[in-house]
């Protein structure tokens, strides 16, 4: 079974510029979530989705991060404009429905603001 | 207080050494625990979860759940350099909340 594929592996960018990151959930799994991991921190939810509606948005930054999942399989997650805060892994993980202890997670995005 | 607590370390234990790695928390109603472990550039990989309290046994690993004391604790028997990672407690209401990770070094 592939795992969760997330691209970049790294990103760079000035405070103020914008970036999104992309992930594919497995094949199947309609249930996606992006954590935001800050350096020697536990994951924080940010979204999670449930084939293409939003179930839990209640972390999310709106005024700055937004995330799509347009067609029920993968998803964008998008900063703009980015803060010097907003470094970190995102990691993108995916879970069938009802499957309540446990996520499959992708490597991340490691992101770096400057 | 924060929702789960967990030591972040480092730990520093000799080849074949037990391990104990716990976590506290404050919420009652968390029903499942897990544990998780990453590994440094990789996202985190379920290592074994637990239902309620009790015990759980997977080859090496022993994962505890006390749900009186509100305290959960992982062990690894005959660590190995390869167990070298960030070990992750993580439990369940509506969402998953995580701790800090515990970084634990297993010296050859």
């Amino acid at each position: 079974e592939a795992g969760v594929a997330q691209s970049p592996r790294y990103k760079i960018i000035e405070k103020r510029q914008s970036v999104a990151f992309w992930c594919n959930p497995i094949s199947g799994h309609a249930t996606l979530y992006w954590y935001q991991q800050i350096l020697g921190q536990g994951p924080k939810l940010l979204i999670q989705f449930q084939n293409n509606g939003v179930v839990d948005d209640s972390q999310l930054p709106k005024d700055r991060f937004s995330a799509e999942r347009l067609k029920g399989v993968d998803s964008t997650l998008k900063i703009q404009p980015a803060k010097l805060e907003d470094s970190a892994v995102y990691l993108c993980a995916s879970s069938l429905v009802g499957r309540d202890y446990g996520y499959t997670f992708g490597s991340g995005t490691r992101l770096t603001v400057v | 207080q924060k929702e789960v607590e967990q030591d972040p370390g480092p730990l520093s234990v000799p080849e074949g050494a037990i391990v104990s790695l716990n976590c506290t928390y404050s919420n009652s109603a968390f029903q499942y625990f897990m544990w998780y472990r990453q590994y440094s550039r990789k996202g985190p990989e379920l290592l074994m979860y637990t239902y309620s309290s009790g015990n759980k046994e997977d080859g090496r690993f022993t994962a505890q759940v006390d749900k009186s004391s509100k305290y959960i604790s992982l062990f690894i028997r005959d660590s190995q350099p390869s167990d070298s990672a960030t070990y992750l407690c993580a439990m369940r209401d509506d969402k998953i909340i995580f701790g800090k990770g515990t970084r634990l070094h297993i010296l050859p």
